[in-house]
């Protein structure tokens, strides 16, 4: 079955630590996005990326980072310089075209300790 | 800055009765307005989406109408059954890459 995949889905963390976040997805997208969601807010863009090597900032890129080594996976560290970390975060990945659909991830859920 | 509001945040109607969820977007250069359905725990799932050359789209007991002019777009859910409780999403997207997402409707449809 072609799908994306987020793992882990639940993920503790201790203040000041880094963690990376996986995201993988075989239904041979060349775009992929990082969203997160707080509690009564819409999705928010951290990073996207439209093609293997390239990725841009979005919205709410400061304190996370990214790679696109390889077209099937986009992994997001949230690094000891985002303020506020405890969120749900979402990977997305569309056909590399303009206004097209998002296929979304089940998403992970993190929590600063 | 661009933005999308959404009405209401929480909406509660009886199995069988209809449900209407209101968006209101603020870049009159958006083109494409995507629907969106998340159930507790997962990730978001497409229902429905319109372009912007075209006023009205159904899908079953799913609509979606677009008023250019005014910057509305709305979700109209018929004959709700149970399996309908979720939390949905409009968005906006003025094209690029860049999408912007409403707060979100949480559904609940009582049996």
């Amino acid at each position: 079955d072609g799908g994306i995949t987020q793992s882990p889905k639940y993920l503790f963390r201790k203040e000041g630590q880094n963690v990376t976040l996986s995201c993988e997805q075989n239904l041979n997208h060349d775009a992929m996005y990082w969203y997160r969601q707080d509690p009564g807010q819409g999705l928010r863009l951290i990073y996207y990326s439209q093609i293997v090597n390239d990725f841009q900032k979005g919205d709410i890129a400061e304190g996370y980072s990214v790679s696109r080594e390889k077209k099937e996976s986009f992994p997001l560290t949230v690094t000891s310089a985002q303020k506020n970390p405890t969120a749900f975060y979402l990977c997305a990945s569309s056909i590399r075209r303009e206004n097209t659909e998002a296929f979304f991830g089940q998403g992970t859920r993190l929590t600063v300790v | 800055g661009e933005n999308v509001e959404q009405h209401p945040s929480t909406l509660s109607v009886q199995e069988g009765d209809s449900a209407v969820i209101k968006c209101t977007y603020s870049d009159s250069a958006s083109n494409y307005f995507p629907w969106y359905k998340q159930e507790l725990g997962k990730g978001p799932q497409l229902i429905i989406d319109i372009r912007s050359n075209v006023g009205e789209k159904k899908d079953q007991r799913i609509a979606v109408t677009l008023n250019k002019t005014a910057k509305h777009f709305s979700l109209h859910i018929t004959e709700t059954q149970p399996e309908d409780s979720a939390v949905y999403f409009c968005a906006a997207s003025p094209g690029g890459f860049k999408t912007i997402f409403g707060a979100g409707t949480r559904l609940f449809v009582k049996a």
